[in-house]
């Protein structure tokens, strides 16, 4: 059973920068497993940031970034503000089978 | 503008037959390159893959609900459906259809909660 995880929680201020990490159980990940981002806020579906790493789609303010980071796949919020406040996951793609991170709960404070 | 609608319902008893259907505007599910996938999130957790179908009808699963799962799409409603047989308890989520491209999930609905509950 293939794992994926996130840092349960974070804090940053406004104005700061911050980086959340998604890891494989499988070993390092790599572009091969198109990491996908994607913010969910309460009693809303998730919205895609990310996809293939490092894309944007044409809605994802350019404050957020996609990355591979020592071995994770990494999303940076950059300038944060107070409506970045939300949960964030990731998603990897193991050769067909898809798995979702944890997710990471970010707090703006 | 693309859109994805759940509907089913909301209400399903233990050992029973948990029935989803998505309704797609904007786009034939038919359009090659995309595929039409279930996700949940039960309440309070996080979000979980169940399984998709491409355009062409090929239908892909994960393992761990591989068995009790099928999914099927039905071109001329331009709709796609999740079945999840014996649900029990453990089956109360969030539903969420979405459309994948090749390189990531893009659109979502937005969501359907189904109760398992006797």
């Amino acid at each position: 059973q293939t794992v994926v995880t996130q840092e349960p929680s974070l804090t940053v201020s406004p104005g700061g920068t911050v980086t959340l990490t998604c890891a494989s159980s499988t070993g390092p990940v790599t572009g091969g497993h198109q990491p996908n981002w994607f913010q969910q806020k309460p009693g809303q579906p998730p919205r895609t940031l990310i996809y293939s790493t490092n894309n944007r789609h044409s809605w994802t303010p350019a404050r957020f970034s996609g990355s591979l980071l020592g071995g994770k796949a990494a999303l940076t919020l950059s300038s944060v503000q107070p409506e970045d406040e939300a949960e964030y996951c990731c998603l990897l793609n193991f050769g067909g089978t898809l798995v979702f991170g944890g997710g990471t709960k970010l707090t703006v404070l | 503008q693309l859109q994805l609608q759940e509907s089913g319902p909301g209400l399903v008893k233990p050992s029973e037959t948990l029935s989803l259907t998505c309704t797609v505007s904007g786009l034939s599910i038919s359009s090659s390159s995309y595929h039409w996938a279930w996700i949940r999130q039960p309440p309070g957790k996080g979000l979980e893959w169940i399984g998709s179908i491409s355009s062409s009808g090929i239908t892909s699963y994960t393992p761990s609900l591989r068995s009790r799962v099928t999914i099927s799409a039905d071109t001329s409603k331009n709709q796609f459906s999740l079945k999840l047989s014996s649900v029990t308890a453990a089956d109360t989520a969030l539903y969420y259809c979405a459309r994948r491209q090749q390189l990531g999930v893009d659109y979502w609905g937005q969501g359907t909660l189904v109760r398992v509950s006797s």
